[in-house]
């Protein structure tokens, strides 16, 4: 069945550098691919989404970047702030199904 | 602004109880579902319905049941809860129903201890 990789599991940087997660998944039918946040006592919400007729997508400080030869996509945090602090998860759905397969999660520390 | 609530936090229940978790959004949302989230296992699928009284098991649902008898309600049932299902529950509806994939909104989550 379908799986997702998620690296790394945890990433810290310096207020203002950029972040990059990555994941990587195997079903190639997969098609749509969500990012989601969650704070620390908090709800995961979606951030940023991408469908795989889209290479890449953007909103403002975010994007995300899909290569499907690689079965691979990535959140790009550029200009990190405290408030990024947050576990991110990526995951991929694909057609005609209601399910996602998520990673397993990058604790993300943005050091001030 | 869609909510999704949940009956409680947090919940303490023994060994071989029955327990039960609830969960209601009120944006009409046909989907709803039922994720476990572990630390290094990301959220995983116990049960999905996409409509009243329609279920569907996903990736771990041995050891729970669930009852959807209205649109906005959808409950997890564990028969006999044991200490591996500790653990935090997540509840989410799903809007752009129909298509594949779609914004998944979530719960607060309820943070299950099994003693």
């Amino acid at each position: 069945g379908e799986n997702v990789e998620q690296h790394p599991s945890t990433l810290s940087v310096q207020e203002g550098d950029s972040a990059v997660i990555k994941c990587t998944y195997s079903d190639s039918a997969s098609n749509y691919f969500p990012w989601y946040k969650q704070e620390l006592g908090k709800r995961p919400q979606l951030i940023i989404d991408i469908r795989s007729n889209v290479g890449e997508k953007k909103d403002q400080r975010i994007a995300v970047t899909l290569n499907k030869t690689a079965k691979h996509f990535s959140l790009h945090i550029t200009e990190t702030q405290p408030e990024d602090s947050a576990v991110y998860f990526c995951a991929a759905s694909g057609p005609g199904t209601y399910k996602y397969i998520f990673g397993t999660g990058t604790r993300l520390k943005v050091l001030a | 602004d869609v909510k999704v609530t949940q009956s409680s936090r947090y919940l303490v229940k023994r060994t071989g109880e029955k327990v039960f978790l609830e969960c209601v959004q009120d944006m009409d949302h046909e989907n709803m579902f039922w994720y476990r989230q572990d630390p290094g296992l990301g959220l995983r699928l116990i049960y999905f319905s996409y409509d009243v009284k329609m279920k569907e098991k996903g990736d771990i649902p041995e050891g729970y049941s669930v009852s959807r008898e209205k649109k906005e309600r959808f409950s997890l049932i564990l028969e006999s809860a044991s200490t591996n299902q500790t653990s935090m529950y997540l509840c989410a509806s799903r809007t752009e129903s129909g298509v594949a994939g779609g914004r998944r909104y979530f719960g607060p989550g309820t943070r299950l201890t099994v003693l």
